[in-house]
């Protein structure tokens, strides 16, 4: 069974306007969760995280939220560049050094 | 530059074989992870090494095994190899204490022909 789940494939959004990428969990064990963004031919490199005693971490132009009671967390990307096109990794994790549970992930293309 | 490095970047080999793959991690970290991702798929777990130590186990197949050294390399051993083995394999590494962030190396495409 998919313990974290990205249900959007894709997602298309105009360059400069707001990109929302969302996630559900399953597993009510996870704690700690973590954004990745991959290019083509590149390993997933880390965006952005939160801690389960948080809703909202913020990094610049990207936001997460966490919903623990509906156990959805979403990655805003505020505004959105050309350069941010690529596929997103929503990851799971209990805490310390334990593997990550990835989504399928979400490609996202920013349109000039 | 995350600091891990995998090798190869790509290896082209028949059914049957066996390749290994290699992995350093980034500089102080001792866990280092092994995850596959097939076409169109998220990053499957595959196992965990800390400071020498097999730690964690995911859908690992009885044909695959791996290792972590002394000097902390890791490498991952695929035999009998089969068509569905065909994927990106990813290497990560992390630090103790450090909110399980895991930097990943840019990963080997292994295609079985």
């Amino acid at each position: 069974d998919q313990q974290v789940k990205q249900n959007s494939p894709s997602l298309s959004v105009q360059e400069g306007r707001i990109s929302i990428l969302n996630c559900d969990y399953t597993n009510s064990m996870f704690d700690y969760f973590l954004w990745y963004k991959k290019y083509p031919a590149e390993g997933p490199t880390f965006l952005i995280s939160i801690s389960s005693i948080k809703d909202k971490n913020e990094d610049g132009r990207f936001t997460v939220f966490l919903n623990k009671s509906a156990k959805h967390l979403s990655l805003h990307i505020v505004p959105s560049q050309p350069g941010d096109s690529a596929v997103y990794f929503c990851a799971a994790s209990v805490s310390g050094n334990t593997p990550l549970v990835f989504g399928k992930g979400t490609r996202l293309s920013v349109i000039a | 530059d995350s600091g891990v490095t995998q090798t190869p970047k790509h290896l082209i080999t028949a059914t049957g074989q066996r390749v290994t793959l290699r992995c350093s991690p980034r500089s102080g970290d001792l866990s280092v992870y092994w995850y596959q991702q097939s076409l169109d798929q998220g990053l499957q777990f595959l196992i965990q090494y800390y400071n020498g130590e097999e730690r964690a186990k995911g859908n690992i197949l009885e044909r695959f095994s791996a290792q972590q050294f002394p000097d902390l390399h890791s490498e991952l051993n695929l035999s009998s190899l089969e068509l569905g083995d065909s994927a990106l394999y990813f290497c990560a590494s992390s630090t103790p204490g450090a909110k399980n962030i895991q930097y990943f190396g840019a990963g080997t495409r292994l295609s079985v022909l």
